[in-house]
C-alpha cells in the first residue's frame, strides 16, 4: 500500500454514460497525476495538478474528460459519454515537489473501467 | 516515446539473482533511471532510482554504467512474486516530469 487510494477499483458502465474516479493522493503530496493504461501497453500520461492548478494535459485528453482537484486534495476524473476506446486501468500517481524539483511518484491501485 | 529500451521478457529460477538490462543511450546529465514494476492488475510499484552511483535498498540494486548509457536491476534472491513487469525510465527531477513508460521486461520466476 502507497498510501494513494484509489475508488472505485472497478467500473462498468453501458456506452454514452458519464463515469467519475476519484484519486486521493499521499496528504503531503502537492503534485497529482493521472495515467491511462491499455491492455499490454504501460501507463500513458493524461494530465497532472500541482496543489490546485492543473498544469498539463495530454493530447490524449480528449474533450470529453475532465479533471479537477479543487482543494488540492483529491481529484477527480470524469469522462462524458463514454465510449469502447476508453475501457482501460486509470492509474493515479503523486508526489512531492519543492520549487521546480519533484521526487519519486508513487502510484495507487489503479480504477479498471469497462465500457460494453 | 520511451527513451529506454528493454528486452521484451525473461526468465529467472526462484532463489537466484534477476539482472534486468535497459540502455538509455541518450540519456542526458539531469535526468535519473527510474525502476517500477507492475504485478498484474495492480498500479505501478516503485522500486529504485539513480543518477549517477550504484544504489541499493531492501528492493534491489541498480548499477549504472560510468557513461550512463546503460543500467541494470539486480533482484538478489528473486521469489514467485517478483513476477511483474519491469519498467525502466528516465527522468528529470524538474519541470513536468511527466513519466513516460515503454513496454517494459515481464519477467517470469521460474519455481
Amino acid at each position: 500500500d502507497t498510501g494513494v487510494s484509489q475508488d472505485p477499483r472497478h467500473k462498468i458502465t453501458k456506452r454514452g454514460q458519464n463515469v467519475t474516479f476519484r484519486c486521493d493522493p499521499i496528504s503531503e503530496h502537492n503534485r497529482l497525476y493521472w495515467y491511462r493504461q491499455t491492455l499490454g501497453q504501460g501507463p500513458e500520461f493524461l494530465t497532472y495538478f500541482q496543489n490546485e492548478a492543473q498544469l498539463e494535459k495530454s493530447r490524449l485528453l480528449s474533450d470529453r474528460f475532465s479533471a479537477e482537484r479543487p482543494k488540492g486534495s483529491f481529484s477527480t476524473l470524469e469522462i462524458q459519454r463514454t465510449e469502447q476506446g476508453d475501457s482501460a486501468m486509470y492509474l493515479c500517481a503523486s508526489s512531492l515537489a519543492v520549487g521546480r524539483t519533484a521526487e519519486t511518484q508513487y502510484f495507487g491501485p489503479g480504477t479498471r473501467l469497462l465500457v460494453l | 516515446d520511451a527513451k529506454t529500451t528493454q528486452p521484451p521478457s525473461m526468465d529467472c529460477a526462484e532463489g537466484r539473482a534477476a539482472n534486468l538490462p535497459c540502455n538509455h543511450s541518450t540519456i542526458s546529465g539531469n535526468e535519473y533511471v527510474y525502476w517500477y514494476r507492475q504485478i498484474h492488475s495492480q498500479g505501478p510499484q516503485y522500486i529504485i532510482h539513480g543518477l549517477k552511483n550504484n544504489e541499493t535498498n531492501e528492493m534491489a540494486s541498480l548499477i549504472i554504467t560510468e557513461d550512463r548509457k546503460s543500467s541494470t536491476l539486480i533482484l538478489p534472491h528473486a521469489t514467485l512474486r517478483d513476477t511483474a513487469v519491469y519498467y525502466c525510465i528516465v527522468q528529470y527531477h524538474f519541470g513536468n516530469e511527466k513519466l513516460t513508460f515503454g513496454t517494459g521486461t515481464r519477467l517470469t520466476i521460474i519455481p
